[in-house]
């Protein structure tokens, strides 16, 4: 089975720090991706990652950015954050390239920015 | 950006109905649909994957259709069972984009 791990399941902050939400998959996935929710929201793609350094721009993406320097590792960074990021944040990988396979999910990093 | 729409937000039903539900979407540059399921405390868990007009996927008791020409996908679940109270989500992407663009789901309660 594909396990898809975020390393926290519950994070504090406080407005204006750096934060880091990190996903690690160990199934070889080429595609990686960050979602937040929220209620009445459907999940929201931030960013997405099809390739080892490589990236591109969800739906939104303001505010936060990523890095992926090894294939099983993809980080979302909140340069500066701020209570409107205050949200579940999902990670998931998926197989390959231009594929249509699933997405497997991590259990959810819920961030409260006080 | 795709608009999904899911119907009905919510439903309860008793121990041994049948229901459905329906993902709405554009039905231009249409490439893939995906199903998930998501129970409360875990994760999204893959249902089905779907991509050509008038698939039909089934697992168990849950199966799902789809209409590309029409812009929708129906879902249903026979004979319900408490275990499938979860927040049935769909989500699909148009050609060439990785890009899966989730409804805000259907929270199906089902009541023993």
């Amino acid at each position: 089975d594909v396990k898809v791990t975020q390393s926290s399941r519950y994070l504090v902050k406080r407005t204006g720090e750096k934060v880091f939400l990190e996903c690690v998959q160990d199934m070889d996935h080429e595609n990686m991706f960050w979602y937040r929710q929220d209620p009445g929201l459907g999940l929201r793609l931030i960013y997405f990652s099809y390739d080892v350094k490589m990236k591109e721009k969800g739906d939104i993406p303001e505010g936060y950015s990523v890095s992926r320097e090894k294939k099983e590792r993809f980080s979302l960074i909140l340069e500066s954050a701020s209570t409107n990021q205050t949200s579940m944040y999902l990670c998931a990988s998926s197989l390959g390239h231009r594929d249509n396979s699933p997405l497997h999910f991590g259990n959810g990093t819920r961030l409260t920015v006080t | 950006i795709l608009n999904v729409e899911q119907s009905p937000q919510s439903l309860h039903v008793q121990e041994g109905d049948s229901t459905n539900f329906t993902c709405s979407f554009p039905s231009s540059n249409f490439y893939a649909l995906h199903w998930y399921r998501w129970e409360t405390a875990k994760s999204p868990e893959a249902l089905f994957v779907m991509t050509l007009n008038g698939d039909e996927k089934k697992k168990g008791r849950i199966s799902a259709t789809l209409n590309t020409k029409e812009g929708y996908s129906y879902l249903y679940i026979k004979g319900s069972q408490p275990e499938d109270s979860a927040t049935y989500l769909c989500a699909p992407s148009t050609s060439g984009t990785y890009k899966y663009i989730f409804g805000t789901g259907t929270r199906l309660k089902v009541l023993a």
